[in-house]
């Protein structure tokens, strides 16, 4: 099957900073999302981007289809950002989301 | 619209119990997902349903589990008789199937489920 994978998995950064965060996948993709695990536990949709490049506020996430990958800009990193970001994928011909591990993010005050 | 709706939150039983965890998928969503999130092995599908259908339960773990969709707005996840390793957080998606696999699935809370 599909494998998708996230780096860092751990990144730890000053209130105000930015970070990239990066998805690989090893085969062309029907469906990209990218969530946010909060503290609580729960999934929350950032951005359903099977290619091209979207902003919402703080974040941002762009996908380069032909290259296989998608990275997740968050620029003036909140304390309320902390936590876990996913990135899951849908292959061709299947509806099955293919997490990757997650990449954690901790924002110090 | 109020979201995916799961219950109950929090599941702590003993080993051997019945356990039956619920979901209402979003109003007008024709596909349910079943996933489950372990520290060893991340978030992966266990079933997934169309149109009440149950299409692919490959990523069941094995017969102890059960799913059913008797209609459009209830799913049904059951586990019997449960084991310690069944212990993880139990989600719930739904999206509009458009049949190509483009569409955005939305998730509950999930359920935490703790067998003793």
């Amino acid at each position: 099957g599909i494998q998708v994978e996230q780096s860092p998995p751990d990144l730890i950064l000053q209130e105000g900073a930015n970070s990239t965060l990066r998805c690989n996948f090893s085969d062309s993709v029907n469906n990209l999302q990218w969530f946010h695990q909060n503290p609580w536990g729960q999934l929350i949709n950032l951005f359903y981007i099977p290619s091209g490049t979207k902003q919402n506020g703080r974040l941002s996430a762009t996908t380069v289809a032909t290259e296989r990958y998608s990275l997740l800009y968050i620029s003036s990193s909140q304390t309320t950002d902390s936590g876990v970001y996913f990135c899951a994928v849908v292959g061709f011909g299947n509806e099955k989301l293919t997490f990757g591990t997650g990449t954690r993010l901790t924002i110090i005050p | 619209d109020a979201g995916v709706i799961q219950s109950p939150r929090h599941e702590v039983t003993e080993m051997g119990q019945e356990v039956t965890l619920r979901c209402k998928p979003i109003s007008g969503h024709n596909s349910l997902f079943w996933y489950r999130q372990t520290m060893m092995r991340g978030l992966e599908l266990l079933i997934y349903f169309n149109n009440n259908v149950p299409i692919d339960d490959s990523g069941m773990p094995e017969d102890r589990f059960s799913a059913k969709m008797p209609n459009a707005s209830f799913s049904t996840l059951k586990i019997q008789p449960s084991e310690p390793r069944d212990s993880a957080v139990y989600f719930c998606a739904s999206s509009f199937n458009s049949g190509v696999g483009t569409d955005t699935q939305y998730f509950g809370p999930g359920t935490r489920l703790t067998v003793l």
